[in-house]
């Protein structure tokens, strides 16, 4: 299996990103992929990903109504999707999979995609 | 909920590194451990405390006693310097919580 993420993306403040992350080897709606980021110099932080006790999307409290994650089972794609940028949005963005039925580790990571947030 | 984690750890090429990951209640939840090297995206190296995924070298290994976790890098070679950071599932607060992390220095 393999995530490979959507290019480097500059954006102003107030816009909207969208970042993909192509599945091969499986089936997105087969397997569980989580959204990361890191800001430049920082730590990981977890933004939002499928739910495996639930089967629905759960996403960071902090990012709740910004970020909107959806699969694309026609392009076995993978999309985060962050509204209202702000400078401190700036970050490499990462998908990240997961078991689907239980809570466990991120086996395999995306690239990155670095996102730039600046007038 | 916060993992801590010693923000820095220098060892010299050889010896045995050991990092720590604490957090109130992690005697009971699973701790996975990613290495981080410059520039690239993270690698899962332990996983569920002490259990190594293929392709990762036995010199990685995870333990784990009461409220602190550690994974320890024996006999640690120059590839070996990267950041390291601990993961929980917690669903109290966001469910995926990452350590503050640690930076490896190899002498």
């Amino acid at each position: 299996v393999q995530l490979v993420q959507s290019g480097a993306e500059v954006k102003k403040p107030g816009a909207s990103v969208r970042v993909s992350c192509t599945v091969s080897g499986q089936t997105v709606n087969e397997v569980s992929i989580q959204w990361v980021r890191q800001a430049p110099g920082k730590g990981l932080e977890w933004m939002g990903g499928f739910d495996p006790i639930n089967g629905g999307t759960i996403y960071a409290p902090r990012l709740q109504g910004r970020a909107t994650l959806i699969d694309d089972t026609s392009t076995n794609t993978a999309y985060m999707e962050l509204t209202s940028l702000r400078s401190d949005d700036t970050a490499v963005y990462y998908c990240a999979l997961s078991d689907v039925e239980t809570i466990g580790p991120f086996e395999l990571w995306g690239q990155g995609t670095l996102v730039t947030v600046t007038s | 909920y916060v993992l801590t984690q010693p923000p820095s750890v220098s060892v010299a090429p050889g010896q045995t590194a050991t990092i720590s990951c604490g957090g109130r209640g992690l005697g009971g939840q699973s701790v996975h451990w990613y290495q981080q090297k410059a520039g690239q995206a993270p690698v899962l190296v332990v996983f569920d405390d002490s259990d190594r995924p293929s392709g990762i070298p036995e010199r990685f290994s995870g333990s784990k006693s009461g409220n602190t976790a550690t994974l320890t890098i024996s006999r640690v070679e120059a590839g070996d310097e990267a950041d390291f950071y601990c993961q929980v599932w917690d669903s109290t607060t966001d469910p995926y919580v990452f350590g503050t992390g640690t930076r490896v220095t190899v002498l």
